[in-house]
């Protein structure tokens, strides 16, 4: 069974540091990983998609990275800023088997506070 | 704008009542799925439905129901027959259910009165 493992559940910061999120997953036989944010009582919002034959993703400040023979990934944002406050959650895409095909396996989410 | 809808924002729900979810997308996606979302307990998935007028339940699909005779459309209903189904519900698509983008809406939250 597919389980994801978020590292810190919180973490607070002061603004302008560099930090890094971190996810793992017990199984390495993934589709993808994908990151997401979650501000308070809203949806969720994607941030980076890596499949599982990639490395690494990157887009403005953040970079994902995925180490699927580890069963590890990790965000990575730069000069943090009082906006990057979220939850954020990372998912791994599970292949077809036992009937559930191409689902995503949440994490719990780390819950990032950049303080100004 | 492309995206997904899911209405209302807020639901409220009687004791022995059924209500119904809203989910709609203009993605073009095949694949819908129906999350919900319980403090502490991460996101778990209740339905799932890869293509037109065929649906799969999850790990949680006991006292729900859904539909799919749209491709754009995956409404969600809540049964009497959940005993707790106080919670946040997210709908999500994606073009497949391999290795595409998985993209949610903004969430209904259920409380029942």
């Amino acid at each position: 069974k597919q389980e994801v493992t978020q590292i810190p559940a919180a973490l607070s910061v002061p603004e302008g540091e560099n930090l890094v999120l971190n996810c793992s997953f017990t199984d390495s036989a993934i589709y993808n990983l994908q990151w997401f944010r979650q501000d308070p009582g809203k949806g969720l919002t994607s941030l980076l998609l890596i499949q599982s034959s990639q490395r690494e993703q990157t887009s403005g400040r953040l970079n994902a990275s995925l180490d699927k023979s580890s069963g590890r990934s990790t965000l990575y944002i730069a000069a943090s800023q009082p906006g990057d406050s979220a939850t954020y959650l990372c998912a791994v895409r599970r292949p077809n088997y036992g009937g559930s095909q191409g689902n995503l396996i949440f994490g719990k989410g780390t819950k990032l506070s950049v303080k100004p | 704008d492309g995206g997904i809808t899911q209405s209302p924002k807020y639901l409220f729900r009687k004791e022995g009542q059924n209500v119904t979810l809203s989910c709609e997308q203009n993605l073009n996606h095949d694949a819908m799925y129906w999350y919900r979302q319980d403090p502490g307990q991460g996101l778990r998935l209740i339905y799932y439905s890869q293509i037109v007028n065929d649906f799969q339940k999850g790990d949680i699909a006991e006292g729900y129901s859904v539909s799919r005779e749209k491709k754009e459309s995956f409404p969600l209903t809540v049964t009497s027959a959940q005993k707790n189904p106080t919670a946040f519900y997210l709908c999500a698509s994606s073009m497949n259910s391999k290795n595409t983008e998985a993209f949610f809406g903004q969430g209904t939250r259920l409380t029942v009165v």
